[in-house]
């Protein structure tokens, strides 16, 4: 089955500091990509930032940024200086270039605390 | 505007009643979807529509019935409801149907009583 999985339900940290969400993913495929959502609380879910899996390089965007493992099909989030603003809830995703099925994993709460 | 909208908000409604769901997207682009989100469980993909054509349908049950009459709006027909139906469902678009991202709108939250 091709599937994403986040192990960590729910994760707490304080506001100025760092915490990384994991992600791990199941595919056959060597192209696809991969997202980072956040949906804070009774809000839209929007997008934190993207990773082509034919790009080795980590995507960065301002606090956010990932490290990309293909060969262990590993793909964490990392945000530096976190805010209040960044309570939300975090979906990791994988969307097949072949299929264009985009498939969520459970989602991780996190909870930045003052 | 927001790029996706979707009404109404909230919608509660019994397990007789028919309902629909509205999803418009002002960004231009050709896909659109429709995903059920329940507590605790990953975002379950039940439609895709591409151009207007239906391309996926997730092994939904019949009581759930989509419509996309052009690209800009899809609907979701609801009747005869179960409880277990109760769950907020998102409407997401996206330009073309391999790459990129999905656009997500507030979504509905429905409780089927």
């Amino acid at each position: 089955a091709q599937t994403v999985t986040q192990s960590q339900p729910e994760m707490s940290v304080q506001e100025a500091e760092t915490v990384t969400l994991s992600c791990t993913y199941d595919t056959s495929e060597n192209n696809y990509y991969l997202f980072w959502y956040k949906q804070p609380p009774s809000r839209q879910m929007i997008l934190v930032i993207r990773q082509e899996a034919y790009k080795q390089q980590n995507a960065t965007e301002n606090r956010f940024s990932v490290n990309f493992q293909k060969a262990a099909k590993s793909f964490s989030l990392k945000i530096s200086d976190s805010q209040l603003g960044d309570t939300a809830m975090y979906f990791c995703a994988r969307r097949s270039v072949n299929t264009g099925k985009l498939i969520f994993g459970q989602g991780t709460t996190l909870q930045v605390k003052p | 505007e927001t790029g996706v909208t979707q009404t109404p908000r909230h919608l509660v409604m019994g397990m007789t009643n028919k309902k629909s769901l509205k999803c418009e997207q002002h960004l231009g682009h050709n896909a659109m979807y429709w995903y059920k989100q329940s507590a605790k469980k990953p975002l379950e993909l039940m439609f895709v529509y591409s151009l207007e054509e239906r391309v996926e349908n997730n092994s939904v049950p019949s009581r759930f019935s989509p419509e996309c009459p052009n690209s800009s709006h899809l609907f979701l027909h609801l009747h005869t409801l179960q409880p277990e139906d109760s769950a907020l469902y998102l409407c997401a678009s996206s330009q073309g149907m391999n790459t990129g991202e999905l656009f997500f709108g507030e979504g509905s939250r429905l409780t089927v009583l």
